[in-house]
């Protein structure tokens, strides 16, 4: 069965930097996209980025282009996000989903990962 | 950007009820538009892309209507488990951009 892994509970400092991955099985990696978003505390969904695997496509967000790099690894099936130049108003639990290449509806998500930005 | 503006933003409903919510898009998006459930502290669950297409293993509870710029979620008969927050999305274009959410509550 599909299944989108991610890693655990991170706490940084303003100004830091954050990498969440995302481990997929269940399928073949680079059939299908990776997107993510965002939640903030009791707030809304916010997407943030979408990466096609096979061709190395991305589109970012633009509350955070130019912090945001989305990465693959297709000998893991892996996916990545890392997330630069923290604030405070990143603080949000952070979901990778998947996605048919050449389209962007998302079909299985992970679990989430929770990043506090805190000093 | 698109935006996606859903209604209501909440409401109460029994067991059984039929539960209609929409959505509009501030431009046509064709039929490019997805739903979600999501329950606290829980991950969103896919139900619909395409408007109206249903997820595998989604209930035929769940149904999706609309084309263009107006859509609707409608659940025929709501059973506990149904009580979440529902957010609709379009992918017709980047950025990808949500709803506000619909928190359907127990009456």
């Amino acid at each position: 069965q599909v299944q989108l892994v991610q890693s655990g509970a991170e706490v940084k400092k303003p100004g830091a930097s954050v990498k969440v991955s995302c481990k997929a099985s269940g399928y073949t990696f680079l059939k299908f996209g990776v997107g993510w978003v965002r939640q903030a505390p009791g707030q809304g969904l916010e997407w943030i980025g979408w990466s096609n695997t096979n061709n190395g496509n991305r589109n970012y967000g633009q509350n955070v282009q130019g912090r945001l790099t989305m990465t693959t690894d297709a000998s893991t099936n892996t996916a990545y996000m890392e997330l630069r130049s923290l604030r405070s108003d990143d603080t949000a639990v952070y979901y990778c989903a998947r996605t048919k290449v050449g389209a962007t509806d998302f079909d299985y998500w992970g679990q989430g990962t929770l990043v506090t930005v805190s000093s | 950007d698109i935006q996606m503006t859903q209604s209501p933003s909440s409401l109460s409903a029994s067991v059984g009820d039929r539960v209609t919510i929409t959505c509009r898009a501030s431009q046509g998006i064709s039929n490019s538009l997805a739903w979600f459930q999501q329950k606290p502290g829980k991950a969103p669950k896919s139900l619909i892309y395409g408007a109206s297409n249903l997820q595998s293993g989604v209930p035929s509870k769940f149904s999706g209507s609309g084309s263009g710029t107006d859509f609707t979620l409608t659940i025929s008969s709501l059973q506990p488990e149904d009580f979440a927050t529902y957010y609709c999305q379009q992918y017709n274009s980047f950025p990808l951009t949500f709803g506000g959410g619909t928190k359907v509550e127990i009456k």
